[in-house]
């Protein structure tokens, strides 16, 4: 079943901060987070590991809470260059079958 | 390295007409995706290959049928294409279970 985001789309400044929540009804063994320009591939920034191993991005960070099934992202002092379409994965131990999120739109502005 | 090669980048098809999309990796990764991406509803799994020799079934595999040729290249083919199936396709590797995927250029299907 596909993870819920919200919130669906958030417009920013330039150095505002926003989180987007990722949230699924089964048991997650790994969260994986990738971005999305326009028109372009999606690109890996990071997983979050059952148990607690984050691995990726320096910029950004996330949590991932194993109870309640939810992972969010965290963006501090947002930069133009995050703009884009971020995507969450979430993987139940199926040999790395991901099941994406609908995606949460992000624009930052000057 | 060229990472994720995906060919065509462009194709039309008429409804009825069959066609094989082309992956390719040379980043020696076991795992090998199929994704399709249609506006609001995100990326959805096909088909996936956990390691050469092996494939599965995603969320959406009918009306497609995969090939895991060797350990680079997998295969995505619509044997009978219908409008329903006009999308933007990914291909994706990976090393295996909970690493990360990175994604190829994506093919733009339309069928008519």
């Amino acid at each position: 079943q596909q993870p819920v985001q919200s919130p669906q789309a958030v417009i920013l400044r330039e150095g505002e901060d926003a989180v987007i929540n990722c949230s699924s009804s089964k048991a997650l063994y790994s969260v994986h987070w990738y971005r999305q320009k326009h028109g372009e591939a999606p690109v890996f920034l990071m997983i979050l590991l059952k148990g607690g191993e984050q691995k990726g991005h320096e910029k950004i960070s996330a949590s991932f809470n194993e109870k309640k099934q939810q992972s969010s992202l965290y963006l501090t002092a947002s930069q133009l260059s995050y703009s884009g379409t971020y995507f969450c994965g979430t993987e139940g131990g199926q040999g790395g079958k991901l099941i994406f999120g609908q995606g949460t739109e992000l624009s930052v502005k000057p | 390295n060229a990472g994720v090669t995906q060919t065509p980048k462009f194709q039309v098809l008429k409804t009825g007409q069959s066609m094989t999309l082309q992956c390719a990796q040379d980043m020696n990764h076991n795992s090998m995706y199929w994704y399709r991406q249609d506006p609001g509803m995100g990326l959805r799994l096909i088909y996936y290959s956990a390691s050469e020799g092996t494939t599965d079934k995603g969320e959406v595999p009918n009306g497609y049928n995969v090939s895991r040729l060797n350990k680079r290249e997998f295969s995505l083919r619509l044997e009978s294409a219908a409008p329903s199936q006009t999308s933007v396709y990914f291909c994706a590797s990976g090393h295996q279970a909970a690493y990360e995927q990175y994604f190829g250029p994506g093919t733009r299907l339309t069928v008519t």
